[in-house]
């Protein structure tokens, strides 16, 4: 089945305990991005990535990491959490066909930070 | 710096009626999405808008896009119970390298 899969579902840590979410996906998409969600906010997005060790900032990128070392993977990577990062995230991959292709969304993790 | 609005935010409606949910976003762009998310789940692909005057339709649901208006708009006719969900559009400023901007979402709720 194709499909997006991030890691953990649920997450609760204290502030500055470094953690990883991992989002695989299986449909060979070249392109890949990072998304958060807030109450009265929508989404706004974190990273993205092109190809394969390509990443760029997107509109948050501060205290996020990202790498893209192999095409179907693309960790988000919070160094030093603190309680603003409280949210609920979304991997999201699609084709690159010049932007015309919608979005494929993972299953989100919804992350406290205490 | 791209802007995408919603309106309304919150829509709360009977079922049989129509109602409409607008788009506007605020650079040049021919590439417009609507995603639906249910309580507590990921966001599913609706439509993709890829030209002037585009229109898609599935089931109750018909989205347009203007481009020369910079509007887009979710068109729900006869609502039923089934199309209580939040609905986002989300626009491309570039030719997709930059990502998506979404709107904050349209919040709805049919009542039987």
């Amino acid at each position: 089945e194709a499909q997006v899969t991030q890691n953990p579902r649920y997450l609760i840590t204290v502030t500055g305990k470094k953690l990883t979410v991992t989002c695989s996906q299986n449909m060979n998409h070249e392109y890949m991005s990072w998304y958060r969600q807030d109450p009265g906010l929508g989404l706004r997005q974190i990273y993205y990535s092109m190809n394969v060790e390509v990443t760029d900032k997107g509109d948050v990128p501060e205290g996020y990491k990202v790498s893209r070392k192999e095409k179907r993977n693309f960790p988000l990577i919070l160094e030093s959490p603190s309680p603003n990062q409280t949210s609920l995230y979304f991997c999201a991959s699609s084709p690159w066909t010049g932007g015309r292709s919608p979005l494929h969304f993972g299953n989100g993790t919804r992350l406290t930070v205490t | 710096e791209l802007k995408v609005e919603q309106n309304p935010l919150f829509l709360s409606m009977q079922e049989g009626k129509n109602y409409t949910i607008y788009c506007n976003y605020s650079t040049t762009s021919d590439r417009l999405y609507w995603y639906r998310q249910d309580p507590g789940k990921s966001l599913e692909s609706l439509f993709v808008l890829l030209s002037n005057g585009a229109v898609k339709q599935e089931g109750r649901l018909m989205a347009s896009l203007d481009t020369k208006a910079r509007l887009s708009t979710l068109h729900i006719t006869a609502a039923v119970h089934d199309l209580s969900a939040t609905y986002f559009c989300a626009v491309d400023m570039t030719g997709g390298a930059d990502g998506l901007t979404f709107g904050k979402g349209t919040h709805l709720i049919i009542q039987p």
